[in-house]
């Protein structure tokens, strides 16, 4: 089974804080997502990876930054927090193909104050 | 640009079928997925369409039509377990790279006794 494990569940920061999310994947997949999830919403891509060193925006992605070093890695940046940031933040992997589907983590629901 | 619409909230009843729609306009189509979740957790893969017609899984059918731009989930024989969001995604055509999806903003099922 695939396994997208999210650093942390709950977090709690303040506004103005560069924050870190982590998520690392163990199936090897090429493609990794960062999404956020509102009420009435849906969920909203951040930003995506398709390789190593490589990311493209998604349809949000202001006030957010991504790294990929390595393959099992991305991690999302919030570089200076704001209070409209609070969110559930889902990461998701996938192996290229059209019929693949996209794994999701159990999700970190964030709160800036 | 992507435009998914599926409705808000349907309420069933144990036993019962329940049909969720899911109309598109995208840019480009590759392929439609359903995913389930659960307050509180992952969504999980459901389904995925990219010819037209049904495709069955158990108690769980998915539809595509795709000169309508249209979809269904069909839920058969529910159980309260049944009672979470389903979330209808389409994978961009026009953009391989990535396995990108796009969400609609989910249809929250509640089954009763």
């Amino acid at each position: 089974d695939v396994k997208v494990t999210q650093s942390s569940r709950y977090l709690v920061k303040r506004t103005g804080e560069k924050v870190f999310l982590e998520c690392v994947q163990d199936m090897d997949h090429e493609n990794m997502f960062w999404y956020r999830q509102d009420p009435g919403l849906g969920l909203r891509l951040i930003y995506f990876s398709y390789d190593v060193k490589m990311k493209e925006k998604g349809d949000i992605p202001e006030g957010y930054s991504v790294s990929r070093e390595k393959k099992e890695r991305f991690s999302l940046i919030l570089e200076s927090a704001s209070t409209n940031q609070t969110s559930m933040y889902l990461c998701a992997s996938t192996r290229t193909g059209r019929n693949q589907p996209q794994h999701f983590g159990d999700g970190t629901r964030l709160s800036i104050l | 640009g992507q435009n998914i619409d599926q409705p808000t909230e349907m309420t069933a009843t144990e036993g019962a079928i329940v049909q969720i729609n899911c109309t598109y306009q995208t840019s480009g189509f590759n392929g439609l997925f359903w995913y389930q979740q659960h307050a509180g957790e992952a969504p999980t893969f459901l389904s995925y369409n990219v010819l037209d017609g049904l495709e069955e899984k158990g108690r769980f059918s998915s539809f595509l039509s795709r000169s309508k731009g249209y979809s269904y989930l069909l839920l058969k024989e529910l159980q309260m377990k049944d009672s979470a969001s389903y979330l209808c995604a389409v994978r961009d055509g026009i953009k391989a790279a990535g396995n990108k999806l796009t969400f609609g903003g989910g249809t929250r099922v509640l089954v009763k006794p």
